[in-house]
């Protein structure tokens, strides 16, 4: 596979449930990015990892837990979510984290009943 | 902070007429890189066309192209010669240079629905 992968592609879980979303980059990038889109809102980045050490975590809730293994994958476990926290989840990569173009996955839709 | 505006929710073009999509940013860095993005049904985020600021030559890409206007902080999207898959969300960003943490700032986007 070329470029970024995200699975699953759609999620529909219950506010006690964990799970978790994956993201994987085949284009040899450094820096990986989870956003959120939310409908009516521009574009909120989540978390920055850069070399597989987190450099950005943008205000968000600890019920969403990043975790990068390497530089070419990264998580997002989730567990005990909000209705309001259904989205869809964009995972981004780049060649480095300073002003180089960002290569977006497929999204993650996720529900929260 | 520096914020990225596309005043325009809605567009819509006839099928091969050309469209021109609004954006406008604010910032006090000399160095940046500008973005447009394509966001169709698939939800699939695509780049279009990529800007330095650096450059005075606006940047093409086949049917599109873009006007940098960088002392009106201004880059507009044109896209000529429409066709129906352009039909999508567009979204203008923008992220300063350096070698630190610089991620993207995206503006609300704007729908552009092609008439066939």
């Amino acid at each position: 596979e070329t470029g970024v992968t995200q699975t699953p592609r759609h999620l529909v879980m219950g506010m006690t449930n964990k799970k978790s979303l994956k993201c994987e980059q085949h284009l040899g990038h450094n820096a990986m990015y989870w956003y959120k889109q939310s409908a009516k809102k521009p574009l909120e980045l989540m978390f920055v990892y850069n070399f597989k050490e987190q450099t950005e975590n943008n205000s968000v809730p600890s019920r969403f837990s990043p975790e990068c293994p390497n530089s070419s994958h990264l998580f997002l476990h989730l567990h005990t979510l909000q209705p309001e926290d259904s989205a869809l989840y964009l995972c981004a990569s780049s060649l480095r984290s300073g002003g180089d173009t960002q290569y977006f996955g497929p999204g993650t839709r996720l529900t929260v009943l | 902070a520096q914020t990225v505006t596309q005043s325009q929710p809605e567009m819509s073009v006839q099928e091969a007429e050309t469209v021109t999509l609004s954006c406008t940013y604010d910032t006090s860095e000399s160095d940046y890189y500008l973005f447009w993005y394509k966001q169709p049904p698939s939800r699939q985020m695509i780049l279009v066309i990529r800007q330095e600021a650096y450059k005075q030559q606006n940047a093409t890409e086949n049917r599109f192209s873009v006007n940098f206007q960088k002392a009106a902080k201004s880059f507009s999207l044109k896209i000529s010669d429409s066709q129906l898959g352009d039909a999508a969300m567009y979204f203008c960003a923008y992220t300063r240079e350096g070698s630190g943490n610089t991620p993207l700032v995206f503006g609300k986007g704007t729908r552009l629905s092609v008439i066939a």
